[in-house]
């Protein structure tokens, strides 16, 4: 089964729009951790952010937020004054306490961001 | 440090051919993971090793996969014998938490990845 559904599959957005990326997570743990990775054009993936299951607070960094909210078990990802550079694929991931995989990482299937000028 | 370093970036083989894909995990972790990245399925977990030891191969497809951590510095993931299905980007990571450790979940690095395509 599916651990994180991400429903966007492509998005398009004009050069200094706000775009909100969509996670949507599964688990029956209580401890647990969130994550976004960025792969852009080239191939890398770059962490950009982890949040546990015990801390809600949304977080800021530059143009980047996010928004944990346990409630609804979403961890959605906020560009605001989208750039170019921005273009990506953007993966949200689960790491659960009860693994048996050491915290292994369960992507989603990520969301294609494309902003152009 | 360099990061994760996987060799070689890019292979073309022919169905049949044993395949060799190499990683060099971050100096002091002691985690390591094979991920396989299709269209189809996204990115995938095929293996976990902790201090050099397999703890999970659960994810490993198949019995023509095969994976070896010799020791804290080097992994190989092989396929023998290659099958055009295989065609794939593998990205190696390390991390530097044990599966013990209640201080919080690792942040996986991910090494630039290893693109093959099996003809």
């Amino acid at each position: 089964a599916q651990k994180v559904t991400q429903a966007q599959t492509e998005i398009s957005v004009v050069e200094k729009e706000d775009v909100t990326l969509d996670c949507v997570y599964e688990t029956r743990d209580t401890t647990y951790y969130l994550f976004w990775y960025k792969q852009p054009p080239s191939g890398e993936l770059v962490f950009l952010i982890r949040r546990n299951s015990f801390d809600e607070q949304n977080e800021i960094s530059g143009r980047y937020s996010w928004n944990f909210q346990k409630s609804t078990s979403s961890f959605n990802f906020t560009i605001t004054a989208s750039q170019v550079v921005d273009s990506a694929v953007y993966f949200c991931a689960l790491s659960e306490a009860s693994s048996n995989s050491g915290y292994a990482l369960n992507f989603g299937k990520g969301t294609s961001l494309l902003v152009t000028p | 440090d360099a990061g994760v370093i996987q060799s070689p970036r890019h292979e073309v083989t022919e169905m049949g051919q044993e395949v060799t894909l190499r990683c060099k995990p971050i100096s002091g972790h002691n985690s390591l993971f094979w991920y396989r990245q299709t269209m189809m399925r996204g990115l995938e977990l095929l293996i976990y090793f902790n201090n050099n030891v397999p703890i999970d191969d659960s994810g490993m497809p198949e019995d023509r996969f095969s994976a070896k951590m010799p020791n804290a510095s080097f992994s190989t993931l092989k396929i023998q014998p290659s099958e055009p299905r295989d065609s794939a980007v593998y990205f190696c990571a390390s991390s530097d938490q044990p599966p013990e450790s209640h201080s919080g979940a690792n942040v996986l690095t991910f090494g630039a990845g290893s693109r093959l395509t099996v003809l």
